[in-house]
């Protein structure tokens, strides 16, 4: 069955640009996450998406980042104002409420 | 925000080698322990769950063993194979909905 998908698989944008980055995730998966990796740290959490509840956001790391998860499905990560410190890549996992994670293949955001 | 860690941050080993590394986490507020292996241009992809002290998980050559009262678990490879050549990724969770993850190990398995 399909996976969980991202789009696009890289990012190049200017300083200062708007970005986009969107997860499709498992039919049927209540459960939608994002973290990102920077180079040469781990996996930080973003955002939790569960069902109709109101999303965990404790991870945002500033007021640029944004998501929205639409129809209990497709789930767009919105960074404004692009800083060079946000280039990372941008990781998308769904799950049956806390279980085990499926991730999709990930977005490469590179600000210039 | 739980820290947990992994260690060595790199290896290298040969073909045919047995290794093992660490993941150490918090042992209060524990719910579960998951490793994740991810290779280059890939998804990670989930190798075990546990949540019990003294669990241990085995799938082919590789398995895990869980030690929740000293809040560590070591992931061991049996015969490495140049094909489990991945980062490793440990997360740790207390029942809530984040995974902390840590910063892997890097194995890379020389033929």
């Amino acid at each position: 069955g399909a996976g969980v998908s991202q789009s696009p698989s890289n990012k190049v944008t200017e300083k200062g640009k708007d970005v986009e980055l969107r997860c499709d995730p498992i039919s049927g998966h209540t459960a939608l996450y994002w973290y990102r990796q920077s180079l040469g740290q781990g996996l930080e959490f973003l955002i939790y998406f569960q069902g109709n509840s109101a999303p965990d956001k404790s991870g945002l790391p500033s007021d640029r980042f944004s998501a929205e998860r639409t129809g209990g499905s497709v789930s767009t990560l919105t960074i404004q104002r692009t800083q060079q410190e946000d280039s990372a890549v941008y990781l998308c996992a769904s799950s049956l409420s806390g279980e085990e994670q499926y991730f999709g293949p990930g977005t490469r955001l590179t600000v210039t | 925000i739980l820290n947990v860690e992994q260690s060595p941050q790199s290896l290298h080993v040969q073909e045919g080698d047995s290794t093992n590394f660490t993941c150490s986490f918090p042992s209060s507020n524990f719910y579960a322990l998951h490793w994740y292996r991810w290779e280059t241009a890939k998804s990670p992809e989930a190798l075990f769950v546990m949540t019990l002290n003294g669990d241990e998980k085995k799938k082919g050559r590789i398995s895990a063993t869980l030690n929740t009262k000293e809040g560590y678990s070591y992931l061991y490879i049996k015969g490495s194979q140049p094909e489990d050549s991945a980062t490793y990724l440990c997360a740790s969770t207390s029942g809530g909905n984040q995974f902390y993850f840590g910063t892997g190990t890097s194995l890379t398995v020389i033929p």
